[in-house]
């Protein structure tokens, strides 16, 4: 079965920095990648899919990158809302599968 | 505007079943793939089911395979998840997630979320 491993677990960052998290899958899941933030309370929400198309409506300080097994997404300047939990997920191959995400925290 | 309305959450005792529902509205229903994602207290992302555009196919998490069985009525807009038995490790808060491709047999990434619907399993 196909695993996600998000790192790190936590990043401490101060707003307007740029932050970069890791996603990295088992073997490989091509480009079959997306990502979500969840903010506390909150559903989750699509930022990117097939790893590196932002979706509708999403800032362009988000950008994903990476193929294969190795996947990122970059915040370019964090703001107040991008404080979050960020997971990825794999849809390449049945049974579908999140990282288990990346808590980025105010430093 | 696209919205996901869940019901049919709440307290049940291991073993017991419920039904889970979410209402769409704001796209054309049957031409998605939806899908159920849960998120236990705490914890991350899981996901449970998912199904075509035309309710044919179905996928489960291996999880709840042979207790969860997910369906849709597209004449009512309308997903639903059955689960049975129930257990303790069911608890959590129920996503409904619709895809995000417009080719409807496509099962891929979840583009919009419902708010979600509390079920505890607990005696």
């Amino acid at each position: 079965e196909l695993v996600m491993t998000q790192s790190p677990a936590t990043l401490s960052v101060s707003p307007g920095e740029r932050v970069t998290l890791s996603c990295r899958a088992s073997q490989s899941v091509n480009n079959n990648l997306a990502w979500y933030r969840q903010t506390p309370g909150q559903a989750p929400r699509l930022l990117i899919y097939d790893a590196s198309t932002r979706a509708t409506g999403v800032p362009a300080r988000f950008s994903g990158g990476g193929s294969g097994t190795e996947f990122t997404l970059t915040i370019s300047r964090l703001e107040s809302e991008d404080f979050a939990v960020y997971y990825c997920q794999q849809y390449n191959d049945w049974p579908f599968a999140f990282g288990g995400g990346t808590k980025v925290e105010i430093k | 505007e696209v919205q996901l309305l869940e019901s049919g959450g709440g307290l049940v005792q291991p073993g017991g079943s419920l039904r889970l529902s979410c209402a769409a509205s704001g796209f054309t229903f049957s031409s998605y793939a939806m899908s159920w994602v849960r998120q236990a207290p705490g914890k991350g992302l899981e996901w449970v089911s998912s199904i075509g555009g035309s309710g044919r196919n179905t996928y489960d998490a291996d999880s709840v395979k042979g207790r969860f069985i997910i369906s849709r009525d597209n004449s009512k807009n309308s997903l639903f998840l059955r689960i049975y038995n129930v257990r303790v490790d069911d608890t959590a808060v129920y996503y409904c997630a619709k895809g995000g491709d417009s080719r409807a047999w496509a099962i891929n990434w979840f583009d919009r979320w419902g708010q979600g619907t509390l079920v505890t399993v607990s005696s």
